[in-house]
């Protein structure tokens, strides 16, 4: 099971990039998938699900009419676009799988995460 | 949201110790409340789901216990591969809210 992301860079104040999440070792469209984030030295914070089908997707409130998640069963991919930029989006961005059990959902596993830096 | 509180925010200690971590939620999560360990420039692995549930292939000197508000992760007899920071998670509820870590440390 691994979960490989790429697509962080540099950008300015207002850009725009686009992550992506490439799956592999599992049935990719059985499972939903998040997107998390880290700022530099700081702790969790999650950003975005989507559904095993992209029926149904939720946002954070700090990235809600900027960020956009979506997903392509048929290439075992994940994908962030992020519009509007700012400085307090510089982070490392994980995507993680969701499992669910009774004992409820968690994270697991996590990609290595790729560096976003917004700075002019 | 669900704001999770985690005790203390660093904490040192010494190969063989026994140590323990606290978070406490700001409502109910029942018993839906993660654990997870991340090293230095490496993604967070988890080490406990459902509370108390120790996932496949995490070392038993790893435990979790709690319900409600008030959670541990105990981890007995410390190992030199276990000085990390941990993050404790709530899927009680979207958005699915962290504490905002422990760091352990060697003393």
């Amino acid at each position: 099971v691994l979960l490989v992301e790429s697509g962080g860079g540099l950008v300015k104040p207002g850009g725009s990039l686009r992550l992506s999440c490439e799956a592999s070792g599992f049935a990719f469209s059985d499972y939903y998938m998040n997107w998390i984030r880290q700022a530099p030295g700081k702790g969790l914070e999650w950003v975005s699900y989507i559904t095993n089908s992209g029926s149904s997707i939720s946002y954070a409130d700090s990235v809600k009419g900027r960020f956009t998640i979506s997903r392509d069963n048929a290439k075992n991919s994940l994908y962030l676009q992020m519009n509007n930029l700012r400085v307090e989006d510089t982070a490392v961005y994980y995507c993680a799988r969701q499992i669910f059990t009774v004992a409820g959902s968690r994270f697991d596993p996590w990609g290595q995460g790729t560096l976003v830096t917004v700075s002019s | 949201d669900i704001q999770m509180t985690q005790s203390p925010s660093s904490l040192s200690a010494s190969v063989g110790d026994r140590v323990t971590i606290t978070c406490r939620a700001s409502q109910s999560v029942s018993t839906y409340l993660n654990w997870y360990q991340q090293k230095p420039g490496k993604a967070p692995n988890l080490l406990i789901y459902g509370s108390s549930n120790l996932q496949s292939g995490v070392p038993s000197r790893f435990s979790g216990s709690g319900s409600g508000t008030d959670f541990t992760l105990t981890i007995n007899s410390l190992q030199p591969e276990d000085f990390a920071t941990y993050y404790c998670q709530q899927s009680y509820s979207t958005p699915h809210t962290f504490g905002q870590g422990t760091k352990l440390e060697i003393k």
